[in-house]
């Protein structure tokens, strides 16, 4: 079945000390996307990829980079995750613009 | 600001009945509109869409309505089953270019269908 796969689906980390989520597709969908949510909230969009053109949401922050290597593949970087950090993180895909996004089953980090 | 705002936090609905699930938007240039549902400890899972060119649109047990005068769209299931019971988010997007890539989210309604 295609599908968005994520990993870990728990990560624990301390304060200050770099984390990386992975995340990767077998829909061969050209965008992807990074997501955070936090308990009770809505998700609330980081950066996504058009192939390998990235765009970064105004309001996020510089401790959160990505990189895509390839099609399949997109990872989020944390540099130094703080306490407020703490929360889901949604990956998903698209075929383009203006369509459905297909979301992973998501990464819950928490940081000590 | 919210642009998209889901007002009811939570519904409860008996087996067999019908689950309304609505949502309101302040952004005039948002013309597609989706929803997704969610179980605890999974990432959202797409539902249904509708764009602003249609005022309803119909899969299944669902049918999503949209009054674009009154910026309000909803979500109908028909007979609500015990697996619906999830939180259901609805989400919008705006038109072509940038815009279009961003899904803004409400917060969610979690519906529970009592058997």
């Amino acid at each position: 079945d295609a599908m968005v796969i994520q990993n870990p689906r728990y990560q624990v980390t301390q304060f200050g000390k770099p984390v990386t989520l992975s995340c990767s597709q077998t829909l061969n969908h050209n965008v992807m996307y990074w997501y955070q949510q936090k308990s009770s909230q809505a998700p609330k969009l980081l950066f996504h990829y058009y192939d390998k053109d990235f765009n970064n949401e105004a309001d996020t922050p510089d401790n959160f980079q990505s990189r895509r290597p390839n099609t399949s593949f997109c990872f989020l970087d944390i540099r130094s995750p703080g306490l407020g950090d703490a929360a889901m993180y949604l990956c998903a895909t698209s075929g383009g613009a203006g369509g459905p996004q297909y979301f992973g089953p998501g990464t819950r980090l928490l940081v000590l | 600001d919210q642009q998209v705002k889901q007002n009811s936090p939570s519904l409860s609905v008996q087996e067999g009945r019908i689950s309304i699930l609505n949502c309101d938007y302040t952004n005039s240039m948002f013309d597609y509109f989706l929803w997704y549902k969610k179980y605890p400890a999974e990432g959202p899972t797409f539902l249904i869409s509708i764009s602003s060119i249609k005022d309803k649109n119909e899969d299944g047990r669902f049918t999503v309505f949209l009054n674009k005068s009154a910026k309000h769209l909803s979500l109908h299931i028909v007979p609500s089953q015990p697996g619906d019971s999830a939180v259901y988010f609805c989400a919008a997007s705006a038109g072509a270019g940038a815009g279009s890539y961003q899904l803004t989210f409400g917060k969610g309604t979690k519906l529970s269908v009592i058997p």
